[in-house]
Parts: C-alpha cells; structure tokens; sequence
C-alpha cells in the first residue's frame, strides 16, 4: 500500500519568498512521484514528476521537486513566489509496476501569497 | 480549445435519481480516467480505462460505471445516487497508461 502526507494544510508566503510544501511518502516498492497544481474552479495541472531518473526534478512556472529516498520525501520548492503562485497543490505517489497508474493523493496544501 | 472538457459543470439532483456526467479530450490520448474530490479537497481515483482495459478501484460501488463510445469519450454513470455521492468529478486524460496529464474543470454533483 502506498500513502502520501502533506504536512501544512496552509501555507503563506510572502511574494519574492522561498516556497517550501513538504511531501513525505510511504510505499514498498521505488516509487513515481509527482505534484499537481489546482487553481480555483479548474482542474489540475501536472507541475512535474519523478520516474527514476536525475533525483532533481524541474517543472513548470520555476517549480522544482528533490526525490530524497532516505528521508522518503519529494518536498516542492521555488526560489520566489509570485501572486499567481497562490493554489492548492498536491503530492502524488504511484506504483510503476501496478496497471492503471492510480494516483495516490496527498491531502493538498494551499498556499497563499502575500504582497 | 477546451483539452479535457465536462459537462455538466454543475449538477443538483435527489436521492435515487441515475446520472451521467460526460467526458471529451481532443488530445488524441488512448487513457482516460475519472477522479472524485470530496468537501475537504480529498482527491481519489474512481477508474483507468483505456481502448484495451478497465481498471477499478475497488473501492467504489459497483453504482458508478464508465462508459466509453469511442476513443476520445468517457462517461461516468451513476446509479440510485446518494447523498454521499455529492463532490466533485474530474475526467483526466494521458497517453498509453502515463499518469494524468490533462484534467478537465470538473462537475460539481449535489445530491439532496
């Protein structure tokens, strides 16, 4: 069984400031792992994902995601935070061995930007 | 041009009523799946389906099925509809089993 734990429902930043959302998974097997953005009203939105290659993941809007298989975490950064940045966004973990990709969520964090 | 798009967006209906919520990508995409998200933004997934196999989480009542016309469609039908159904949907579409890439805007379903 696989699992997934956002820590920080909310999270507020100032624009111009690091973004952190914290991502820590749970799975028996070496994972896919992924982070989606959902805007008000819209559905989601592939940010980035790790499937086994350079630990250092990069995504779109300057986002990027760092597989730590010791820690077992996949937390989501950004140099500097803008306006638009303001969403709730969700970590994924999927097994690559098991048909259907089926998608573990976490719980989501919102975050919120700050003039 | 819309990639994944739904409809209805919104969808109040009563207790016991049938439904269906429909489902079009214009990606040329073979995979397809539907999402629900509960009131607390909980998201999990429902069904995989491509033009080859289905597949359910077997967690959801045999009350929900897909129904897929042709290659670019995936309806999701619900039966006897209860209260706990009320949420919100999410099609989403991929290519050859990759996780979900494009999510439509989803419908919010209000049983009463």
């Amino acid at each position: 069984a696989q699992s997934v734990t956002q820590l920080g429902s909310h999270v507020s930043v100032s624009e111009g400031a690091l973004v952190l959302l914290r991502c820590n998974y749970s799975s028996s097997v070496p994972p896919y792992l992924f982070w989606y953005v959902q805007y008000p009203n819209q559905g989601l939105q592939l940010l980035l994902k790790y499937t086994s290659a350079a630990t250092l993941v990069k995504g779109i809007n300057g986002f990027e995601a760092e597989f730590k298989k010791s820690e077992t975490s996949f937390h989501l950064t950004k140099p500097s935070a803008h306006m638009s940045d303001a969403a709730e966004y969700f970590c994924a973990v999927s097994d690559p061995n098991n048909a259907g990709n089926m998608l573990t969520f976490g719980g989501g964090t919102r975050l919120m930007v700050k003039p | 041009d819309t990639a994944v798009s739904q409809t209805p967006k919104y969808l109040v209906t009563q207790m016991g009523n049938d439904k269906s919520i429909k489902c079009e990508q214009n990606l040329g995409h073979d995979t397809m799946y539907w999402y629900k998200q509960d009131s607390k933004k909980f998201l999990k997934i429902m069904f995989s389906y491509n033009n080859k196999e289905l597949i359910i989480n077997e967690t959801v009542p045999n009350r929900f099925s897909p129904k897929s016309p042709d290659k670019a469609h995936l309806n999701l039908h619900i039966n006897s509809l209860e209260l706990g159904d009320s949420a919100v949907y999410f099609c989403a579409s991929s290519q050859d089993w990759s996780p979900p890439l494009h999510f439509g805007n989803g419908t919010r379903l209000t049983v009463t």
